[in-house]
């Protein structure tokens, strides 16, 4: 069965660091992987995702992701953070054929002036 | 184009009282998901519904019902509320599933049972 771990549930940084979120899935085949961003009180909104082809995948605001299948995980970056980029993180992972994503538990990004 | 949007944005319910949630798209989609997201457990599939008319159960299906009845429309009912279901309550939807459509979310509808 499909999973997605982010085993980070709670990160802080400080404007202008650099970024990294953790995700790892669970997949038996090659799994189609994306990353959404929540704003407090807001919907989700998709920051980039991966089907198929480079690996190294840019979204918006910034943002990038790569897949490495050998370690079964699509983290997500960026190289300078703005205060603006505080809010939850969810990965989620999806398969060719099917009708539904699962998603990871999230992850909280604080960011500190 | 005003995207997914949904009705209403904050509700409270006694245990025991019904209601229904209603959940539109101009995009055209055929796809439409109901989620609901709960600290810690990130986002559940509650029901979903592949195009106007059809609908089946997700992950988290228990004491909710949900209809298409127009292919902009997706409604999510809870016949009698239970305070397990507070939670907010996320509507999304996407052209095809098809190599995974990018899926299109609502604001969301928070709901508290007491």
């Amino acid at each position: 069965a499909q999973s997605v771990t982010q085993p980070d549930i709670h990160i802080t940084v400080s404007e202008g660091a650099s970024l990294e979120l953790r995700c790892n899935y669970s997949y038996g085949a090659t799994p189609y992987l994306f990353w959404y961003v929540q704003s407090p009180g807001q919907g989700l909104q998709l920051l980039l995702k991966y089907f198929s082809g480079d690996t190294l995948v840019q979204g918006i605001k910034g943002f990038e992701a790569e897949f490495k299948r050998s370690q079964s995980s699509f983290n997500l970056r960026k190289p300078s953070v703005h205060w603006s980029d505080a809010a939850e993180y969810f990965c989620a992972v999806g398969a060719y054929n099917t009708d539904k994503l699962i998603f990871g538990t999230g992850t909280r990004l604080q960011v500190f002036p | 184009n005003a995207g997914v949007t949904q009705t209403p944005k904050f509700r409270v319910l006694k245990t025991g009282q019904s209601m229904t949630l209603l959940c539109a798209q101009d995009m055209n989609h055929e796809y439409m998901y109901w989620y609901r997201q709960d600290p810690g457990m990130g986002l559940r599939l509650i029901h979903y519904s592949v195009g106007e008319g059809t609908t089946a159960k997700g992950e988290v299906p228990d004491g909710y019902n949900v209809s298409r009845l127009k292919k902009q429309n997706f409604l999510l009912g809870l016949e009698s509320a239970a305070p397990s279901q507070t939670s907010v309550y996320f509507c999304a939807s996407s052209l095809l599933a098809e190599n995974q459509e990018t899926q299109y979310f609502g604001p969301g509808t928070r709901l508290l049972v007491l």
